[in-house]
């Protein structure tokens, strides 16, 4: 079975600008979740989707958003990109959304380089 | 304070050695514990998961948690140069609607031939 895909793998814009990043989940995985890593705060949460609706969101300004297709994939996007957004951004999905021992399961992430 | 605190290292140790990879976290709510390995450039893949107190262990990986001393600790046996990453220990609490990971920084491991 085909693991978390994201793309694309790596990006670089401008301050301003804005961006849009995809993950497609496991076959069968209907909640995705989004992560951003960077070296000074670690993996921190973004937001959960699960069957098209945003079910959990992080402590992240409101230029971060994000919305999931009926397919399962999902989409983050940030308006506005500051120098601080540069990071690499993280998609999980997991099947049971937490029940029993089900846990998510990490893409290859994508490297956001705002300039 | 941090839910999650871990020592971010760097831990460089010998091939063979037995390494000790340890979290705490404040958080009583957290009941499933994860270790996360992630090798650069890559995202993070799942090592161990483990439910509320107790051992799991799985070839050279054991994984232990105290809840009573919110406490998790990942031991790598006889270590090989393959084993060089950042491992993550991540928890979440029973799920609903807060279902999200909380990982701690990561530590990274260097084993040397």
């Amino acid at each position: 079975k085909a693991g978390v895909t994201q793309t694309p793998r790596y990006l670089i814009k401008t301050r301003g600008q804005q961006v849009t990043l995809s993950c497609s989940p496991i076959s069968g995985h209907r909640s995705v979740s989004w992560y951003q890593q960077t070296p000074g705060q670690g993996l921190q949460f973004l937001f959960e989707y699960f069957s098209e609706t945003q079910r959990n969101k992080g402590n992240f300004p409101g230029r971060f958003s994000g919305r999931q297709f009926s397919n399962s994939r999902s989409e983050m996007n940030v308006s506005t990109l500051e120098l601080g957004d540069s990071a690499l951004y993280l998609c999980a999905s997991s099947l049971l959304r937490g029940a029993g021992t089900d846990t998510q399961y990490f893409g290859p992430g994508t490297r956001l380089t705002v300039l | 304070q941090k839910e999650v605190e871990q020592d971010p290292g760097p831990l460089s140790v010998p091939e063979g050695a037995i390494v000790s990879l340890n979290c705490t976290y404040s958080n009583s709510a957290f009941q499933y514990f994860m270790w996360y390995r992630q090798y650069s450039r890559k995202g993070p893949e799942l090592l161990m998961y483990t439910y509320s107190s107790g051992n799991k262990e799985d070839g050279r990986f054991t994984a232990q948690v105290d809840k009573s001393s919110k406490y998790i600790s990942l031991f790598i046996r006889d270590s090989q140069p393959s084993d060089s990453a950042t491992y993550l220990c991540a928890m979440r609490d029973s799920g609903g609607s807060n279902y999200k990971l909380t990982f701690g920084k990561g530590t990274l491991l260097t084993v040397n031939p």
